[in-house]
């Protein structure tokens, strides 16, 4: 299994709204990330976890909340969006974080198209 | 913090032509530099790599080039086919222990592959 699967892969939702991002996946990988990618834009860091911990947080805003339950999976919690928060949200993984001497390859999942109201 | 420059952003290229996407990068501690391809409505997919120590890595029909001294990188597809059709991603990171884990991409490059 080399898939990165995220649910949903559409969702609308208001300003006013909670909702959450799911992210699984079942290589044994270690590291675990969250990438926002606007329309003709390339992929920008928000969170890294490592070992269920988080490495990097690039600043998010607390409206975008990680949470790392497991070593499989990986959520992103929703709160309060805005308009400008519509993106493409695509969940990542690497069997240690990139930039070890064991491994480089991300493996993307297919995403989650966010569109906030 | 290092940044990737990428070139052309679009490219048009007839079935059976070469495509040439080419990349610089400013921070002389990069050592990893891949190249991720994204389709359509796809996830990004990486399609080539290649580490500092090593000047040229062919795969099939896909070929990358780093020149260090210049700080640039290229990536080359022989024989393009109408599926090469996708946006292309260059980046690069310093993978030395001393950088920030962080893979900085490039803006990208849509290649259309003309039949």
């Amino acid at each position: 299994d080399t898939e990165v699967t995220q649910t949903p892969k559409h969702l609308v939702m208001g300003m006013t709204n909670k909702k959450s991002l799911k992210c699984e996946q079942h290589m044994g990988h270690r590291a675990m990330y969250w990438y926002k990618q606007k329309a003709k834009k390339p992929p920008e860091l928000m969170f890294v976890y490592s070992y269920e911990k988080l490495s990097i947080n690039e600043s998010v805003p607390s409206r975008f909340s990680p949470e790392c339950p497991n070593s499989s999976l990986l959520n992103l919690h929703l709160h309060a969006l805005q308009p400008e928060d519509s993106a493409l949200y695509l969940c990542a993984s690497s069997q240690e974080i990139v930039g070890t001497a064991y491994t480089r390859e991300l493996f993307f999942g297919e995403g989650s198209r966010l569109t906030v109201l | 913090g290092e940044n990737v420059e990428q070139h052309p952003s679009t490219l048009s290229v007839q079935e059976g032509d070469s495509a040439v996407i080419k990349c610089t990068y400013s921070d002389s501690a990069s050592n990893y530099f891949p190249w991720y391809k994204q389709e359509l409505g796809k996830r990004p997919q990486l399609i080539i790599d290649i580490r500092s120590n090593v000047g040229e890595k062919k795969d099939q029909r896909i070929a990358v080039t780093l020149n260090k001294t210049a700080k640039h990188f290229s990536l080359h597809i022989t024989e393009t086919q109408p599926e090469d059709s996708a946006v292309y991603f260059c980046a690069a990171l310093d993978d030395s222990g001393a950088g920030s884990y962080q893979l900085t991409f490039g803006k990208g490059t849509k290649l259309s592959v003309i039949p």
